[in-house]
């Protein structure tokens, strides 16, 4: 049980365009998701925070507008990088939480390269 | 501040020896502490985790974690290691503030490779 997933796991776009990112919570009801990018070598970072049906709530310097994250239900979460440019490529993963509980579940990652 | 930190960015150990893979934190109040192991292009993997009663933390694929908090540590250990276990570590913390809301957050550390050695 507790799995997430996330499509497509790799994607390469051009320079330009917007991609969409799914994460789907497969057997349980996932009331907040997170968003996070990791960079080669480098730790996971905290990108965005939704709880569903409400705006998500942005961490500091991640551009809301360039960045889109639409949590419409209770098990799906989109992060939607809009107009991407070769600096957005990176790993992008998500994650799911049932209420407070302290077990959070990550999803396997989509690589995003843009060209 | 809260924090994590994991002093080493590499550790090489020699298959069938201990293995140690060190973290400290700081935070306010009681945290949840938290191991997590990712292969290379896959997400995390989820190995242990400590909320509250016996410091001695045992997880998957037979690591454990001591939680001291005298020492605000939370180091990872494994009595024998396996070639397998090869993989880039994190130890986060789970941010106690707003009092463990739906809103609280995991911060991880800056991540730890592993590395063992037939």
């Amino acid at each position: 049980g507790a799995v997430v997933s996330q499509h497509p796991s790799w994607v390469i776009c051009k320079s330009g365009t917007s991609v969409k990112i799914e994460c789907r919570s497969l057997d349980f009801q996932a009331t907040t998701m997170f968003w996070y990018r990791q960079f080669p070598k480098q730790s996971l970072m905290l990108m965005a925070t939704s709880n569903e049906g409400s705006k998500a709530t942005y961490e500091q310097g991640v551009e809301k507008d360039k960045f889109l994250i639409n949590h419409a239900s209770l098990t799906l979460s989109t992060l939607t990088v809009t107009s991407a440019h070769p600096e957005d490529s990176s790993f992008y993963i998500c994650s799911a939480r049932v209420g407070s509980s302290a077990e959070q579940f990550f999803g396997p990652g989509t690589r995003l390269t843009v060209l | 501040a809260q924090s994590v930190a994991q002093p080493e960015d590499q550790v090489n150990v020699a298959e069938g020896n201990p293995l140690t893979v060190k973290c400290t934190y700081s935070v306010s109040g009681n945290p949840y502490l938290f191991w997590y192991v990712q292969y290379p292009n896959r997400g995390l993997q989820f190995l242990l985790k400590y909320i509250t009663g016996d410091n001695l933390v045992k997880g998957s694929y037979g690591f454990e974690a001591e939680f001291n908090k005298s020492q605000t540590s939370f180091h990872l250990k494994k009595p024998s290691a396996l070639v397998s276990d090869s993989a880039l570590y994190f130890c986060a913390v789970r941010d106690p503030s707003p009092g463990y809301s739906s809103a609280s957050k995991i911060i991880f550390g800056s991540g730890t490779r592993l590395s063992i050695r037939p």
